[in-house]
């Protein structure tokens, strides 16, 4: 069971386009990290969001921390070929595994050219 | 270059086998957390240990078993390997126990058992 949610899954659009990336829970975080994965690579870090309600803006990523802590978006502007990966949400504060970061499912984008 | 470094980078073993899976930290970092990615189940915590000393738990088999050693490289033993075992192996380092500063991951190893 997953206890952080993704959507969607997977997305494909043309270069240019606007998208949106959702984190859904049920629970509170302490912190929400997101991450980037390519093929053949581990997971990068691109940002920490802390206070609920914050916004923090990485060049052409804006993320968006829910004023309740539960939730986070990641929204991409005019999406390049060089932003294709794996995203992927880190809750951390689970009790169930102490103050370790557990994964979301990721979100598997692909900008074609 | 991340700066962890994870070896081998692919093995492939047969089932009932047992494999050892190598992690150096990035330099200053004490943390060494231990994952397992496959497509499923996407990345599920196994592990953590902070300067030498196991710290957390997480969906970790009996049959597997890891340690941090005096200069915080890290193993992760796999033994009596199952199909189902077949996954990216990720390690991440971080500088304290906390996850405020994120984790840095290595590349992975790519197990496969046959």
């Amino acid at each position: 069971t997953q206890l952080l949610e993704q959507s969607p899954q997977f997305l494909s659009i043309q270069e240019g386009e606007n998208l949106t990336v959702y984190c859904n829970s049920s629970s509170v975080f302490s912190s929400l990290q997101w991450y980037r994965q390519e093929p053949g690579e581990g997971p990068v870090l691109l940002v920490t969001v802390v206070t609920g309600g914050e916004v923090k803006k990485l060049k052409r990523l804006t993320f968006q921390f829910g004023d309740a802590r539960k939730d986070s978006s990641l929204h991409i502007t005019a999406a390049q070929p060089g932003d294709t990966g794996l995203y992927l949400c880190a809750g951390a504060g689970f009790s169930n595994a102490g103050n370790m970061l557990t994964f979301g499912g990721g979100t598997r984008l692909m900008v074609k050219p | 270059d991340s700066g962890v470094t994870q070896t081998p980078k692919h093995l492939i073993t047969a089932t009932g086998q047992r494999v050892t899976l190598r992690c150096s930290p990035r330099s200053g970092d004490l943390s060494v957390y231990w994952y397992q990615q496959s497509l499923d189940q996407g990345l599920q915590f196994l592990i953590q240990y902070y300067n030498g000393e196991e710290r957390a738990k997480g969906n970790i088999l009996e049959r597997f078993s890891a340690q941090q050693f005096p200069d915080l490289h890290s193993e992760l033993n796999l033994s009596s390997l199952e199909l189902g075992d077949s996954a990216l192996y990720f390690c991440a380092s971080s500088v304290t126990q906390g996850t405020s500063y994120g984790y840095t991951f290595g590349s992975g190893t790519r197990l496969t058992v046959v």
